[in-house]
């Protein structure tokens, strides 16, 4: 069956660190993958999206990589800010059904 | 400033009844969908649009409807037929030529 994990426990970690989230994947062929940020009660905010055929993505203090033979993806918040405490979330498109599907997200917690 | 507007933000249905959920956009983006969000998951798709007057069904369809009569509007209606409605409802739309989706504020629906 299809899946999309990432890790439902929290991340906490301390102000000017880096942050790093796992987005792993089976039995899909994403077109490309996406990464959103949603605070409690909103709508998820876009943030990124890479491509199959790209390695790497980077956006301010944040950095993206996706292996399609891993079947994985990286997100990097680096200098971490209690500003960017929030539930990530990864969105997998696949040309086939023409749908994005999200993961369950992960809360990231940045301490002062 | 152009954005996607769903309400109301708060609804609160008996059983037994129907209710319709408004999302409206002026983006001039021409696919829209309707995600449901339960605690602590990641966003199920339940039905979308990608083009006026035509829409497919989703993950989750069953005890749903929508129509897309106009291109700014997608409305949902929760049925009867839909056992378990409570749940935070998202609406998004997406220009097929773009990146991201663009998120509404979303509508948190109890059964009372």
């Amino acid at each position: 069956s299809q899946k999309i994990e990432q890790n439902s426990e929290a991340l906490n970690i301390q102000e000017g660190k880096t942050a790093t989230l796992t987005c792993n994947y089976t039995n899909y062929s994403p077109a490309y993958l996406q990464w959103y940020r949603q605070d409690p009660g909103r709508g998820p905010v876009f943030l990124l999206l890479i491509r199959e055929n790209e390695k790497e993505k980077r956006k301010e203090r944040l950095k993206v990589t996706f292996d399609t033979t891993l079947k994985q993806s990286l997100f990097h918040i680096t200098a971490s800010q209690p500003a960017d405490s929030a539930t990530y979330l990864c969105a997998l498109f696949q040309a086939a059904g023409n749908k994005l599907t999200f993961g369950g997200g992960t809360r990231v917690l940045v301490k002062p | 400033d152009g954005g996607i507007t769903q309400s109301p933000k708060y609804l609160f249905r008996k059983e037994g009844q129907n209710v319709t959920l408004s999302c409206e956009q002026n983006l001039n983006h021409d696919a829209m969908y309707w995600y449901r969000q339960d605690p602590g998951q990641g966003l199920r798709l339940i039905y979308y649009s990608q083009i006026v007057n035509d829409f497919q069904k989703g993950d989750i369809a069953e005890g749903y409807s929508v129509s897309r009569e106009k291109k700014e509007s997608f409305p949902l209606t929760v049925t009867s037929a839909q056992k378990n409605p409570t749940a935070f409802y998202l609406c998004a739309s997406h220009s097929l030529r773009g990146n991201g989706y663009t998120f509404g504020s979303g509508t948190r629906l109890t059964v009372v």
